[in-house]
């Protein structure tokens, strides 16, 4: 069984549009995060939740928006999407170890 | 704040030689220390973690220390494969700050081995 998943696996779209990347976790964790990944590898945080409350928003534009209707989802959604979204976007969940599970990535290009 | 240096990459070995990659930190209080590692197209998996002073992290034959004195979690293989071309991270999770508790990444370092 998966333990972090992520869909779709590669959203290709032009810009302005409005998407949604969709993100479940089966290992029962109270916490959940969205990543980005730029060009370069560069791995930085955008938002966690725990247990359906924000706790960190990283000075992210409010066009991206999370979304979680319950503690195993967090869903991201970004609307009027600019060229500089384009990047890879990893959700993770954490347990009470302090490590992360990462789910595969999804592959996001706007042309 | 907090932060995390790694060596950078790329770093090009061929198969069993040894590796290692440097990784110190700057953080509040007592971080717990993680490599990760990421493969080509895949997310990424943890490889390895040491949750205090002294301990020893090791899986699939890398290792990592934890070094207190020196702010160091330098990850470490005796002899590596093809197999462990990935992309590394050294990560630390400690308090950021208004109550959260963060993992904060390196840059990676691209590993490549060549046969």
């Amino acid at each position: 069984d998966t333990a972090v998943s992520q869909t779709p696996k590669y959203l290709v779209t032009q810009m302005g549009n409005d998407k949604s990347i969709k993100c479940e976790q089966n290992l029962g964790h109270d916490t959940m995060y969205w990543y980005k990944q730029d060009s370069k590898k560069f791995l930085k945080i955008m938002f966690s939740y725990n247990n359906k409350e924000l706790i960190i928003n990283e000075t992210v534009p409010n066009r991206f928006s999370p979304k979680s209707p319950d503690k195993a989802h967090l869903n991201l959604h970004i609307n009027s999407l600019e060229l500089g979204d384009s990047a890879v976007y990893f959700c993770a969940s954490r347990g009470l170890g302090h490590e992360q599970f990462f789910g595969p990535g999804t592959r996001l290009t706007v042309l | 704040g907090n932060s995390v240096t790694q060596m950078e990459g790329p770093v090009t070995l061929s198969e069993e030689a040894f590796l290692t990659i440097n990784c110190t930190y700057t953080a509040t209080g007592y971080p717990s220390l993680f490599w990760y590692v990421q493969y080509p197209g895949e997310g990424l998996q943890l490889l390895l973690k040491a949750t205090k002073a002294d301990d020893k992290g090791s899986n699939k034959g890398f290792e990592a220390t934890y070094r207190k004195e020196t702010t160091s979690f330098h990850l470490e293989k005796g002899s590596v494969q093809v197999s462990d071309s990935a992309v590394y991270f050294c990560a630390l999770f400690a308090y950021s700050g208004a109550g959260s508790y963060q993992l904060t990444f390196g840059k990676g370092t691209k590993l490549s081995v060549i046969p």
